[in-house]
Formats: C-alpha cells, sequence, structure tokens
C-alpha cells in the first residue's frame, strides 16, 4: 500500500520551460510534505517543504502547492534549466504521529537544452 | 567533514560475509535512519534511532543490524545476505523526525 504517489515516471521538458511534478498521497493524517532532489550516485538533497496549513510555498526558482482536500502537491520548477535534470521525490509525514518520512517513488526529470 | 557521511561507498559482498555499513553524522542532529532503494522502487525506511533509541523497526530481516552508539554514529551490520539485498542503503539524520532529513551519499552494496 503506496501512501504517496508519483504516478509519472519521468518528464522531459525544454530549458526555460516551466517543469510540473506531481504527487498525490491517501494517508489524511500527512501534515508536512517535503520535496528532494538526487542525482546519480548521490544521496537525495533538500529541495523545498510545505506545512499543511499553507496552500503554497516558494523559493527561487522552486514553488510547491498543496491541494488538501485533492490530496495532491506539485513542483514547479520555472524557468528548468538543464543542471534540474535528476530524480525528483515527494515525502510526507505526519509531524505529530509517525512521524517517518513516507517517499514517492520518484520522476526522472530531463531539461532539454 | 561536513554533513552526512557513508562509508564504504561502494561494497561486494558474498551471501556468507559479515560486513558492516557506517554513518557519521555532522549536524548535531538527535535522530538518524537507515534507508534501501531498491530500482524502480521508493526509498524503504528501514530503521530509525532518535537519541540513540531505535523506534522504528520497518520489519526488516533480522540479517539487517542496526546499532546507534551515540546521536552522531549509525552502523548497519550485515551477515548472510541475499541477491535481493543488493541496493543502494542511505543513512540519513534529522533535527526533529518528521521534517527535513539530510542524506549520506549511500553505499552501493552488492551481494553475489
Amino acid at each position: 500500500d503506496q501512501q504517496v504517489k508519483q504516478n509519472s515516471p519521468s518528464l522531459s521538458v525544454q530549458e526555460g520551460r516551466i517543469s510540473i511534478l506531481n504527487c498525490d498521497y491517501t494517508n489524511s493524517m500527512f501534515d508536512y510534505f517535503l520535496w528532494y532532489k538526487k542525482y546519480p550516485a548521490e544521496g537525495p538533497t533538500f529541495l523545498i517543504s510545505i506545512s499543511s496549513i499553507k496552500d503554497k510555498n516558494e523559493d527561487g526558482r522552486f514553488t510547491v502547492f498543496l491541494n488538501k482536500s485533492a490530496k495532491h502537491l506539485s513542483l514547479h520548477i520555472v524557468p528548468s534549466q538543464p543542471g534540474d535534470s535528476a530524480v525528483y521525490f515527494c515525502a510526507a509525514s505526519h509531524t505529530t504521529g509517525r512521524r517517518a518520512l513516507t517517499f514517492g517513488s520518484g520522476t526522472r526529470l530531463q531539461v532539454q537544452p | 567533514e561536513t554533513g552526512v557521511t557513508q562509508t564504504p561507498r561502494h561494497l561486494v559482498m558474498g551471501m556468507t560475509n559479515k560486513k558492516s555499513l557506517k554513518c557519521e553524522q555532522h549536524l548535531g542532529h538527535n535522530a538518524m535512519y537507515w534507508y534501501k532503494q531498491s530500482a524502480k522502487k521508493p526509498l524503504e525506511l528501514m530503521f530509525v534511532y532518535n537519541f540513540k533509541e531505535q523506534t522504528e523497526n520497518n520489519s526488516v530481516p533480522s540479517r539487517f543490524s542496526p546499532e546507534c552508539p551515540n546521536s552522531s554514529h549509525l552502523f548497519l551490520h550485515l551477515h548472510t545476505l541475499q541477491p535481493e539485498d543488493s541496493a543502494l542503503y542511505l543513512c540519513a539524520s534529522s533535527q526533529d523526525m518528521g521534517y527535513q532529513q539530510y542524506f549520506g551519499p549511500g553505499t552501493r552494496l552488492t551481494v553475489t
């Protein structure tokens, strides 16, 4: 039973365009969400997070949107750059319960020059 | 050293061998984690330690044995592994559980 799902295993976009990565979750107790980026042969690195009390969080070119009613979040990267090519993982936690992160299976983003 | 370090980076072992993976965090965090990443699968949480106490064992087979002597060090002792245990093993740490975790580079394990 996968509680965090990333249904698109891969995504290809042109440099300068917007990249939209999607994530769905099933556990309504999740109240904190994170995005991680992973390059080959490296551990995941934290990108951006959002608490369930918000519906949007922005950090430079990266914006995360949260739709609690749909149990859906998305990561927007604008403009996309070739260096953004990596695997992106969505993660969620229940900060007052089982607080360990639950990860999705990842989406491989390829930004074409 | 900064961040989270893991040694070795690569390990090849036979099914009868005993080996250990080491993780060290230099961030002053109080929680540490072991994850397993197999090809095309989500990161699977294996063990959680909070203030050196194991708070979660995610139904991991006993051939994997964790050890957390202090808040900065975490080990994963391996014995009589199976070929399907071949994966990338990642260590992470965090100041508070449930929030941002910092990952090490991982150990690529191959069981022959």
